[in-house]
């Protein structure tokens, strides 16, 4: 059972671009919402996180936009760059229930950014 | 700092061989993962570590085990290896709870 769904699986966008990911999630119990970034060899790493109090998050070029009622969080990216061409998850877990503190994952959604 | 360090970074083993994956962290994080990455199913938890001495089991366990002697090193056992186990494994750890995990670089295993 795929408890974070994500889409979508590819997305291919001209440099400049806003590309958007989104992600939608069962487990109401689920408080903590990270997007990791992962490039080709290398392992996932932590991009940005949102907590369900707030409805936005920003960080640079990077925004988390959050939906509690439609258990549902989406990742912008501004002004795209070639140099984000990369693999992006996103992830959910909680601080208690059965997902206590494990991290599930979506399917993750492969990014290009053409120059 | 080395951060997480798996061994080996890849992997090509026989059907039935019996299997273990290293993962070693330097930053006295009380939670350690075990992830397998498949194409379109994103990252799969096979088993964590709360604290050392303790396990549990994740989404896909089946197949592995794993032990936490101590706070730093989280093996993992492919007991008799099969060809659905070819995956990009990848250890995490983390401070605590609802924190970032770090990654590992990964093991390619292929299970022939």
């Amino acid at each position: 059972q795929q408890q974070v769904k994500q889409s979508p699986q590819s997305l291919i966008v001209q440099k400049g671009g806003i590309p958007i990911i989104n992600c939608a999630y069962e487990n109401t119990a689920f408080d903590y919402f990270p997007w990791y970034q992962q490039f080709p060899g290398k392992g996932p790493a932590l991009l940005i996180a949102i907590r369900p109090d707030v409805s936005e998050k920003k960080e640079g070029r990077f925004t988390i936009s959050f939906n509690k009622s439609a258990k549902q969080f989406s990742l912008h990216i501004m002004d795209s760059q070639p140099g984000d061409s990369a693999t992006y998850f996103c992830a959910a877990s909680s601080a208690g229930g059965t997902s206590y503190g494990k991290l599930t994952f979506g399917q993750g959604t492969i990014l290009t950014v053409h120059p | 700092i080395a951060g997480i360090t798996q061994a080996p970074t890849s992997q090509i083993l026989a059907a039935g061989r019996r299997m273990t994956l290293r993962c070693t962290q330097d930053m006295r994080h009380n939670a350690m993962y075990w992830y397998r990455q498949d194409l379109g199913l994103g990252l799969r938890l096979i088993h964590y570590s709360n604290t050392a001495g303790t396990t549990g089991k994740g989404e896909v366990p089946d197949g592995y085990s794993v032990s936490r002697a101590n706070t730093d090193d989280f093996p993992l056992t492919l007991a008799s290896a099969v060809p659905s186990q070819t995956s990009v494994y990848f250890c995490a750890s983390s401070l605590g709870l609802n924190t970032e995990a770090f990654f590992g670089q990964g093991t390619r295993l292929t299970v022939v």
